[in-house]
């Protein structure tokens, strides 16, 4: 069964510092990885996806994620925080397109200035 | 992105009555929605699949007589919570797919207050 761990459930950086956010997948068969984000009483929002093509895929905002098979890992980052990403982030795989996203438990990023 | 509409955004009912939550597709069509249930600091967690003009797939522990989903068109899937209880206060968000996505587009979600 596929399943997502994302390591750290609450990341805190200064306003310009490098953002991490790590994500580990566990699946039988190579996956659809996502980042979503999600402010406060909102849905869900888009950040990138990797689909099997460029291992580096660059998102919205600045961010990108890099897809390691052979570390299992598909982390976010971005080069310089801003306070407008304070937020909760949300790793997901799937192994098929028309099946159901498998969410990690998500990790709230502070910004401080 | 495509466009997906949940609607409303926001809802607070009486214990025992029933609400309906509609998610549509604004410009696709969607041949599989999905519905997910969030509780506070949680992840989400899926409730069903449902795919246009078949019944509704339930994750194990979900209860389809209490939590009843249609999808009778391409661009509408329905909730409904049947006599809903305070433990079924939560964030609900549906997302859509069509036939040639590989992503599925997420709704703004429904806060489902029970009182």
């Amino acid at each position: 069964a596929q399943s997502v761990t994302q390591l750290g459930s609450h990341v805190s950086v200064s306003e310009g510092a490098l953002v991490l956010l790590r994500c580990n997948y566990s699946s039988s068969v190579p996956p659809y990885l996502f980042w979503y984000v999600q402010y406060p009483n909102q849905g869900l929002q888009l950040l990138l996806k990797y689909t099997s093509a460029a291992t580096l895929v660059k998102g919205i905002n600045g961010f990108e994620a890099e897809f390691k098979k052979s570390e299992t890992s598909f982390h976010l980052t971005k080069p310089s925080a801003h306070m407008s990403d304070a937020a909760e982030y949300f790793c997901a795989v799937r192994d098929q397109a028309g099946t159901a996203l498998i969410f990690g438990k998500g990790t709230t990023l502070s910004v401080s200035s | 992105g495509a466009v997906v509409s949940q609607h409303p955004s926001w809802v607070i009912c009486k214990s025992g009555t029933s609400v309906k939550i509609e998610c549509r597709s604004l410009d696709f069509q969607a041949t599989t929605m999905f519905w997910y249930r969030q509780f506070p600091k949680q992840s989400l967690m899926l409730m069903a699949t449902s795919n246009e003009g078949s019944k509704a797939t339930y994750e194990q522990g979900v209860e389809k007589d209490k939590f009843l989903i249609n999808h009778a068109s391409l661009t509408l899937s329905t909730l409904t919570v049947t006599s809903a209880h305070p433990e079924d206060s939560s964030f609900y968000i549906c997302s859509a797919e069509g036939q040639k996505n590989t992503e599925a587009f997420f709704g703004q979600g429904t806060r489902l207050t029970v009182v």
